[in-house]
């Protein structure tokens, strides 16, 4: 499977803070670009998307950057808050080498927002 | 999440045993994917299935596993002779179509625990 590469690990910011999280793809066949969120014990939950022919999106506290040339695209987390502390998956969706098309994630990054 | 059902959400099975997780998509979605996460990883893919076909197995096992998902009923993934190994969260996913990755919600999970 193609990767996705994410990072940090885990993170820990300060309520108030700004929470930043990265991701980068090798294959140019993916063409849209979830993030999730997921509690303890709880299924995904599909928090914010993108299309690479938008460089950036926003909905409410929580943005998506895109850079196309460089693969990479982050969210970031403005004015978080200790209800973000979760973990978050960047994905990737497409065709590729012979797929029917899915989803592909990255590890993972365990926010913990500190009151 | 809401909307895909999966159960049941806590299974144990001694090793040698089979284990049988389902799934009843959304209203309306034709479309099932499964997934697997290990403790502390991101979700791999496992298999992509339309009713009384199987789409895209790429990520399945070659043995003990199986999926399907029959013209009535819900999709059901099944593990033949468990191992400790297969210990994980297993999680559902659905959408109304294919080429539609913005639409692909996540049921709550089934946990197995092998031992």
């Amino acid at each position: 499977q193609q990767q996705v590469k994410q990072s940090p690990q885990s993170l820990i910011v300060q309520k108030g803070g700004i929470s930043i999280i990265n991701c980068a793809y090798e294959n140019t066949a993916f063409d849209y670009f979830p993030w999730y969120q997921q509690f303890p014990g709880k299924g995904p939950a599909l928090l914010i998307a993108i299309r690479p022919d938008v460089s950036e999106k926003k909905e409410g506290r929580f943005t998506i950057s895109f850079n196309k040339s460089a693969k990479q695209f982050s969210l970031h987390i403005m004015d978080s808050q200790p209800g973000d502390s979760a973990t978050y998956f960047c994905a990737a969706y497409g065709y590729y080498g012979g797929s029917q098309g899915n989803l592909i994630f990255g590890k993972g990054t365990k926010l913990s927002v500190k009151p | 999440n809401a909307g895909v059902m999966q159960n049941p959400r806590h299974l144990v099975r001694r090793r040698g045993q089979e284990a049988r997780l389902r799934c009843s998509p959304m209203k309306g979605h034709s479309h099932v994917y499964w997934y697997r996460q290990l403790p502390e990883e991101g979700l791999k893919f496992m298999v992509y299935l339309q009713k009384e076909n199987i789409i895209d197995e790429s990520g399945m096992p070659k043995e003990r596993f199986s999926a399907e998902f029959p013209k009535e009923g819900p999709s059901i993934l099944r593990i033949q002779q468990v191992v400790r190994g297969d210990s994980a969260a297993y999680f559902c996913a659905s959408s109304p179509q294919a080429d539609s990755g913005n639409t692909i919600y996540f049921g709550e999970g089934s946990w197995l625990t092998v031992v």
